[in-house]
């Protein structure tokens, strides 16, 4: 059963750069046609999309938080990181990770795209 | 703002059926597969439907999912108080080259 736990600091400060880590057990980061996705859930909102990482280090991140994040994929930990730079008390979220099965079926001309399995997820809180 | 759009809350009593949409416009739902997630507070989310209306193992046959146009729709039946939760929906937006959720639907079963 694949798994993923999420790990990284709980409280950081403003202005500072959060620093999570994803590790995926009970099966390989390297599977094709699965990217690693990082979502997040401020306090009383909905899910947003961070952004995908596939294991050959293509990547897709949300235009609204593009300018602000990396995302890195270590192979031979199966691990994958996110780095989210200057941040604010809008910054503090549940964060999950996730396996991302995306693509593009020719036939129809559709792209597919769902979160199969997710961790548990990780408050981090941005505070001074 | 959410790139889709839920109603904020729908409700119905034990036993009978709901049904949650999504709407969203051509760059997205209109010509991408649409998925459904169910999050209860302090679990992580869990898959529901993928492909428009496809459930992984595991799912009951209560929940279902469908789209026409640029909206998707899911249904709840026989509706347990195990089912109140948060629904969402999410799918790619071609223009954005970016994933995207609607803004939720809580559940209730009175």
């Amino acid at each position: 059963q694949l798994q993923l736990q999420e790990s990284g600091p709980g409280l950081v400060k403003p202005s500072e750069t959060l620093s999570l880590t994803c590790t995926v057990s009970g099966g390989s980061i390297n599977s094709t046609n699965y990217y690693w996705g990082l979502i997040r859930q401020p306090p009383g909102k909905g899910l947003e999309w961070i952004g995908s990482i596939y294991y050959t280090g293509s990547i897709y991140y949300s235009p609204s938080l593009e300018s602000r994040v990396t995302m890195s994929v270590d192979t031979s930990k199966n691990q994958f990181s996110l780095k989210l730079s200057s941040v604010t008390a809008a910054d503090t979220a549940v964060y999950y990770c996730a396996r991302h099965h995306f693509g593009y079926f020719y036939g129809s001309g559709s792209y597919y795209n769902q979160l199969d399995y997710w961790g548990q997820g990780t408050l981090v809180t941005v505070s001074s | 703002q959410s790139v889709l759009t839920q109603p904020p809350s729908v409700s119905a009593a034990p036993g009978q059926k709901v049904t949650i949409s999504c709407s969203g416009s051509s760059s997205n739902i209109g010509n991408n597969y649409v998925s459904w997630y169910q999050h209860l507070p302090g679990t992580a989310p869990r898959l529901l439907i993928y492909e428009n209306d496809k459930r992984p193992s595991g799912i009951p046959d209560r929940f279902s999912g469908s789209k026409s146009g640029t909206s998707a729709t899911l249904g709840i039946t026989g509706l347990q108080t195990g089912d109140e939760a948060d629904y969402y929906c999410g799918t790619w937006d071609r223009s954005l080259s970016a994933g995207v959720f609607g803004g939720g639907t809580q559940l209730t079963v009175l």
